[in-house]
């Protein structure tokens, strides 16, 4: 499968400030990736998918203004949340579905800590 | 239409133990059934994946089940090992539209030594 770099590992930020996470495919030119959050002890949620060169897609109850996906280029996607809140606290990860028959891989996740 | 219902919740089982998971989905037009392994810390890792065209593919010691009629797909782990130990997920897709992952609720296996 495609590999699916994620960066930062984890991240500390104080309330009201921003973070961006990045999502690179290394091997793969990647149209669409798809951004998930996962609370501990909880399943993979999808937040959004991103489309490159176009505006992502966002699931229901997901806030477009505070989540910004960027997907500038075919290996990069990006996620920012913007002015955190300590309820924003949770594990994000990207995933890209490298075309028909090849499944999705997932990077190796972020862990936001918004204290 | 889009959920994917999967139990048990967790489950331990001794070293050389084959525990099952299982999972049940409601949208016939699933075409495509992974099963992820993920670890405390890390991204979901594919372990292996079927479609329902076969109802059994194995893969190493793992296997998944799949049971068209009833909307069923499980995993078995044979030879259980500690360093299985870890979360999985079922998932499902229809691949042919290109549409994103449903999952399910996720299952903490425990092998003991």
């Amino acid at each position: 499968g495609a590999v699916v770099s994620q960066h930062p590992s984890w991240v500390i930020c104080k309330s009201g400030t921003s973070v961006k996470i990045e999502c690179r495919s290394l091997d793969f030119q990647a149209t669409t990736m798809f951004w998930y959050r996962q609370f501990p002890k909880q399943s993979l949620m999808l937040m959004a998918t991103s489309n490159e060169g176009s505006k992502a897609t966002y699931e229901q109850g997901v806030e477009k203004d505070k989540f910004l996906i960027n997907h500038a280029s075919l290996t990069l996607s990006t996620l920012t949340v913007t002015s955190a809140h300590p309820e924003d606290s949770s594990f994000y990860i990207c995933s890209l579905r490298r075309g028909f028959g090849n499944g999705y891989t997932f990077g190796s996740g972020t862990r936001l800590t918004v204290v | 239409q889009q959920q994917v219902k999967q139990s048990p919740q967790s489950l331990i089982v001794q070293k050389g133990g084959i525990p099952i998971i299982n999972c049940a989905y409601e949208n016939t037009a699933f075409d495509y059934f992974p099963w992820y392994q993920q670890f405390p810390g890390k991204g979901p890792a594919l372990l292996i994946a079927i479609r329902p065209d076969v109802s059994e593919k194995k893969e190493g010691r793992f296997t998944i089940s799949f049971n068209k009629s009833a909307k069923q797909f499980s995993l078995h782990i044979m030879d259980s090992q500690p360093g299985d130990s870890a979360t999985y997920f079922c998932a499902a897709s229809k691949e042919t539209s290109g549409s994103r992952l449903t999952f399910g609720e996720g299952t903490q296996l425990t092998v003991n030594p």
